[in-house]
């Protein structure tokens, strides 16, 4: 089936520490994203990629990084630079060039800093 | 900057009967695409609908309607033979057609179905 996986669904960290989250989307899209879901907010978003080796900041990326090497995953790592990293993480894609083109979730990860 | 409102945080509603969510949104724009988005307790976000601006027939999915005011910059969603399943957090999101990247989201309505 087609679709948007990300993994883990939970995530722990310790203080100090990067972790990577892992986005992976077989639909064939070219764009790729990554929002930030705080609770009673809604969703922010941290990067994007429109296509292979090229990505953009959002309106929250200090803190985080991102890469696209291949047009299936792009993964997100959250550093130790960023501050309040406990939060929910959706990865989203979409085709690129239409306008119309609708933006297509997947299941999320929820980061835990201890 | 586009912003966009939901002012009911939670609504409840008997099952079977009809609810609107309300959504409001600020732009300068003439031209962009308005959702509602579902995430049910699983957390996945899953689209309800679309309405594009420059149309004005309202968007209809099934049991799931908008009521689109282009010049009052409203979009409410109406549901219909409201379901145990229909339960979740609805989002409300504005999109410019200039800038497919720039998406904007409301802070989410809770809904509760009561059997």
């Amino acid at each position: 089936d087609g679709g948007i996986t990300q993994s883990p669904k939970y995530l722990f960290r310790k203080e100090g520490q990067n972790v990577t989250l892992s986005c992976e989307q077989n639909l064939n899209h070219d764009a790729m994203y990554w929002y930030r879901q705080d609770p009673g907010q809604g969703l922010r978003l941290i990067y994007y990629s429109q296509i292979v080796n090229d990505f953009q900041k959002g309106d929250i990326a200090e803190g985080y990084s991102v890469s696209r090497e291949k047009k299936e995953s792009f993964p997100l790592t959250v550093t130790s630079a960023q501050k309040n990293p406990t939060a929910f993480y959706l990865c989203a894609s979409s085709h690129q060039g239409a306008p119309a083109d609708t933006q297509y979730f997947g299941p999320g990860t929820r980061l835990t800093v201890l | 900057a586009q912003t966009v409102t939901q002012s009911q945080p939670e609504m409840s509603v008997q099952e079977a009967e009809t609810v609107t969510l309300s959504c409001t949104y600020d732009t300068s724009e003439s031209d962009y695409y308005l959702f509602w988005y579902k995430q049910p307790p699983s957390r996945q976000m899953i689209l309800v609908i679309r309405q594009e601006a420059y149309k004005q027939q309202n968007a209809t999915e099934n049991r799931f309607s908008v009521n689109f005011q282009k010049a009052a910059k409203s979009f409410s969603l109406k549901i219909s033979d409201s379901q145990l399943g229909d339960a979740a957090m609805y989002f409300c999101a504005y999109r410019t057609v200039y800038n497919n990247n720039d998406m904007r989201f409301g802070a989410g309505t809770r809904l509760t179905v009561k059997p």
